[in-house]
């Protein structure tokens, strides 16, 4: 059990850039999820895949933000023409399902300049 | 929707001396509580869990929480704490083992000689 990677662990665009983060969860976790995480706030719902189908998206998660997991194992968080607001720290998280805890990522810090 | 309140934003301490963090939750149905705990530079570790069952329940390294229904409470406690528990300290509540979790915004513990 190797725990759940991100990649990469900081990323610093300039405003308009588009942007992807990268998260691998812990094999065989079927259920893979994104928080954000701002300064000295706690972590902010986005989004939630249950294997390849996203089942739930936050109002958080504007037009300007897409994710996937297409084969149900790693998920891509891309963020198109970034924005100041989007600073922010990018955590990603799996379980195996229901009754099982969540198991965090560091997380990917994104500065847009 | 479900939503918690951490109380406290810093709590400092000395250390061997007990401490309590506070945490409220409103919800119009059942929930699931958790506390998440954050060293500095470190992702979000699971302290503890409840999900039904007795309303005391114990955690990692020490910690203890009790789920209190009639104050709508789950309130973190240690009897005696180590320099090594300084970290931000997250209460979190989801509608349901396995969905998304919604996050209070911390308390951080100090603890000091």
């Amino acid at each position: 059990d190797t725990g759940v990677s991100q990649d990469p662990r900081h990323k610093i665009t300039k405003r308009g850039q588009n942007v992807t983060f990268r998260c691998d969860p812990i094999s065989e976790h079927n259920r893979l999820y994104w928080y954000r995480q701002t300064l000295g706030q706690g972590p902010e719902f986005l989004t939630y895949f249950q294997n390849e189908a996203q089942l739930e998206k936050s109002r958080l998660l504007s037009d300007r933000f897409s994710a996937e997991r297409p084969k149900g194992s790693f998920s891509t968080l891309e963020i198109q023409r970034t924005e100041q607001g989007d600073s922010a720290m990018y955590l990603c998280a799996s379980s195996s399902g229901e009754r099982t805890q969540q198991f965090f990522g560091p997380g990917t810090r994104l500065t847009v300049l | 929707a479900q939503s918690v309140t951490q109380l406290d934003s810093q709590v400092p301490v000395f250390e061997e001396a007990p401490v309590e963090l506070r945490c409220n939750y409103s919800s119009s149905v059942s929930v699931y509580l958790f506390w998440y705990v954050q060293y500095p530079n470190q992702g979000l570790q699971l302290l503890l869990k409840y999900l039904s069952g007795s309303t005391l329940v114990k955690g990692i390294n020490g910690f203890e929480a009790e789920f209190n229904k009639s104050q709508t409470s789950f309130h973190l406690r240690k009897p005696s704490v180590h320099i090594s528990d300084t970290a931000e300290y997250f209460c979190a509540v989801s509608r349901s083992s396995g969905y998304a979790l919604n996050f209070g915004k911390g308390t951080s513990l100090l603890v000091t000689p």
